[in-house]
This record gives structure tokens, C-alpha cells and sequence, in this order.
């Protein structure tokens, strides 16, 4: 099993639509977790940090299910922009190795 | 905000030659630096954890004497691939935490590696 896992897609959604990615990790000891973006041939960039009590930037929300071992990112109001791929990310341990999961493709359509 | 810099952003190479890439933090210090390799359509895997001062640390099945890390520097880790093959060729990227900044990293813009 891998340590992080995500659907790969893609989701093509129309412009304005909302999307749900979903990741789920198999180490209990995680600590962090995040959403990066990556566009293609360059570096992932941080998107938001996750946290227990969920957190909301703009129109991005992030979740997490501690119990489940669950992350959620939901994207309202698609933009064009938005269109990239999505790694869900988790600490390794409790030091600051990263474990990234396979990334959700998204492409935005007008 | 922190910026980490790489050195090349692509290089193609022969088979058989060594290829060094560079990774530093602009405008902060990095004691640890972490190495990453991205084949196409693949997610990132971690390569390596270079630590200045003191020697890498390699994750399971990446061949220490073929990637050559130095920490040079609070501000520089350097990744030499030694006797490159074209199965090497990948998108190398590094990144760094923030000291004192619990998890968060900052990412290099990637070195393209070709070897034909």
C-alpha cells in the first residue's frame, strides 16, 4: 500500500463547477499535512496547509479525518487557472520529510 | 518570501559523464536540504536528505555512490549524478525548511536532466 494515495484522474470540470480531491495516508504518526499545486515541467508549490479543524483560503477548503486518515480539498468556482495537478503531501514521522502522494489531475474547461 | 534557487534548470549530458546540479537557499539558512526526482507523469520521490556538515541520508534503493550529495554550506547542497545513463534522465528538484518554520519547505525550480 502506498503511503499516500490519491485518484489520479484527470476530473475535467467546467468552468465554475466545484471539485472534491480525496487522499488517504497509511501512517498513523503523521503530523502535517498540506495540498500542493503543480504545473506542468515545474516545481510544486504550497497551496495550503491542513489543518484538524479545517481551514478555508478563498475558494480552496481543506480537510482532514484524523480517524480515517483522510485529507479533502475542495475547489468552488473553478477557474481556468485552477487547472493543474494537486499532491496531497504528508510529513513523514514526526521530522520534516515529506511523503508525496501521486497527485489528482485537473483540467478546467470553458 | 524564501526563495531556493537551482543550478542548472536543464542540462543534457553523455552517457557515461557526471552531472552536477546545485540547490541554494537565497535568503535563508538550510542545515538540512532534501533531494527529489520526478519521472514523467509520476509524483515526486525522495531521493536523499543532505545534511550540512555530515553525510546524506538515502532513501531505500537510491545508490549513494552513483548520487553524490555535499552540503557544502548552510546555503548549498549539491547533487552530482556520477557515470549518468538515459535511465537517469528525470526533473531533479530540491527543497529546504524554513528553521524554526515547523514542516513548511521551499522548492527549487526543477533541473531537467536529459542523458542521451
Amino acid at each position: 500500500r502506498k503511503e499516500v494515495e490519491q485518484d489520479p484522474g484527470p476530473f475535467n470540470v467546467p468552468e465554475g463547477a466545484t471539485v472534491a480531491f480525496n487522499c488517504t495516508y497509511s501512517n498513523s504518526a503523521s503530523q502535517s499535512f498540506f495540498w500542493y499545486r503543480q504545473d506542468c515541467r515545474k516545481e510544486p508549490k504550497l497551496l495550503m496547509s491542513v489543518y484538524s479543524s479545517g481551514n478555508e483560503d478563498g475558494r480552496f477548503t481543506a480537510q482532514l479525518n484524523r480517524a480515517s486518515q483522510y485529507i479533502s480539498l475542495l475547489i468552488r468556482d473553478s477557474k481556468l487557472s485552477d487547472s493543474a495537478t494537486y499532491l496531497c503531501v504528508v510529513n513523514r514521522n514526526a521530522g520534516n520529510m515529506l511523503t508525496f502522494g501521486g497527485g489528482t489531475r485537473l483540467m478546467v474547461k470553458p | 518570501g524564501a526563495v531556493v534557487s537551482q543550478h542548472p534548470s536543464w542540462v543534457i549530458c553523455k552517457s557515461g559523464t557526471s552531472v552536477k546540479i546545485e540547490c541554494r537557499s537565497l535568503d535563508f539558512q538550510a542545515t538540512t536540504m532534501f533531494w527529489y526526482r520526478q519521472f514523467p507523469k509520476q509524483s515526486l520521490m525522495l531521493m536523499a536528505t543532505s545534511n550540512e556538515g555530515s553525510k546524506a541520508t538515502y532513501e531505500q534503493g537510491v545508490e549513494k555512490d552513483k548520487f553524490l550529495i555535499n552540503h557544502a554550506s548552510l546555503t548549498l547542497s549539491t547533487l552530482t549524478v556520477t557515470s549518468a545513463h538515459p535511465e537517469d534522465s528525470s526533473f531533479y528538484i530540491c527543497s529546504a525548511p524554513l528553521l524554526g518554520l515547523t514542516y513548511e519547505q521551499y522548492f527549487g525550480p526543477g533541473t531537467r536532466l536529459t542523458v542521451t
